[in-house]
């Protein structure tokens, strides 16, 4: 069974400061793709990045940077000089196939950036 | 990406009432899904809903609960059938879209309130 880990709950930080937010999933599957998405106070769940198991590179765009290690089973996410914005809740799932699978979401973790 | 409205935006029902929630997608899909998020939870996928054929249900959801309609490749829709306090969710649908269907996007939800 495919199972996703957010350990942390709840970070409060401090506008621009980093932080990182961890993300830990298990499956049997060779093949399989991780998402964060980002859900703001008014509810949609944003897109944020896809990352399928055969490309174990880090990825940056912007303020935001992934941390994928197959090795520890971790993709973590990382925003840099955080900003009020960015205060959501934040999830982390995994499919096998994808977007034409259904997703396994972790518990989620609330950020909170205050000024 | 895919553009996803759904509605209504939110409701307040009465127990033993149904709603019936839209998800109208901007362009031809195969795959919908739809997903619950109790108050202050994650997302639960409760059925898997492709044109032509009937929906596919998760464990613990159940067609007579929630039945689901995919007349064609753009729209489809969720009925929450003889509501309970418990039935209080966001409701959100997704589809699978971007290259090789490697994306899932989600619509805005539909925010429920069964009194």
């Amino acid at each position: 069974a495919q199972k996703v880990t957010q350990a942390q709950t709840e970070i409060s930080v401090v506008e621009k400061e980093d932080v990182t937010l961890d993300c830990v999933y298990e499956t049997r599957d060779t093949t399989y793709y991780l998402f964060w998405y980002k859900q703001p106070p008014s509810g949609e769940l944003v897109f944020l990045i896809r990352r399928n198991s055969f490309d174990e590179q880090n990825e940056i765009s912007g303020r935001y940077s992934w941390n994928f290690q197959k090795s520890t089973s971790s993709f973590n996410f990382t925003i840099t000089a955080s900003q009020v914005v960015d205060s959501a809740v934040y999830f982390c799932a995994l499919s096998s196939q994808g977007g034409s699978e259904k997703l396994v979401f972790g518990k989620g973790m609330k950020l909170t950036v205050n000024p | 990406s895919a553009v996803i409205s759904q509605k209504p935006s939110r409701d307040i029902c009465q127990r033993g009432t149904s709603l019936t929630i839209q998800c109208q997608v901007d362009s031809q899909v195969t795959m919908m899904f739809w997903y619950r998020q109790q108050p202050g939870q994650s997302l639960t996928l409760i059925a898997t809903a492709n044109q032509g054929s009937e929906a596919t249900y998760e464990s613990g959801f159940v067609i007579d609960k929630f039945p689901i309609s995919r007349p064609n490749l753009t729209f489809s829709t969720l009925t929450v059938s003889n509501m309970s306090p418990e039935d209080s969710s966001i409701y959100l649908c997704s589809v699978g879209a971007g290259f090789s269907y490697n994306e899932q996007f989600f619509g805005p939800g539909t925010r429920l309130t069964v009194l």
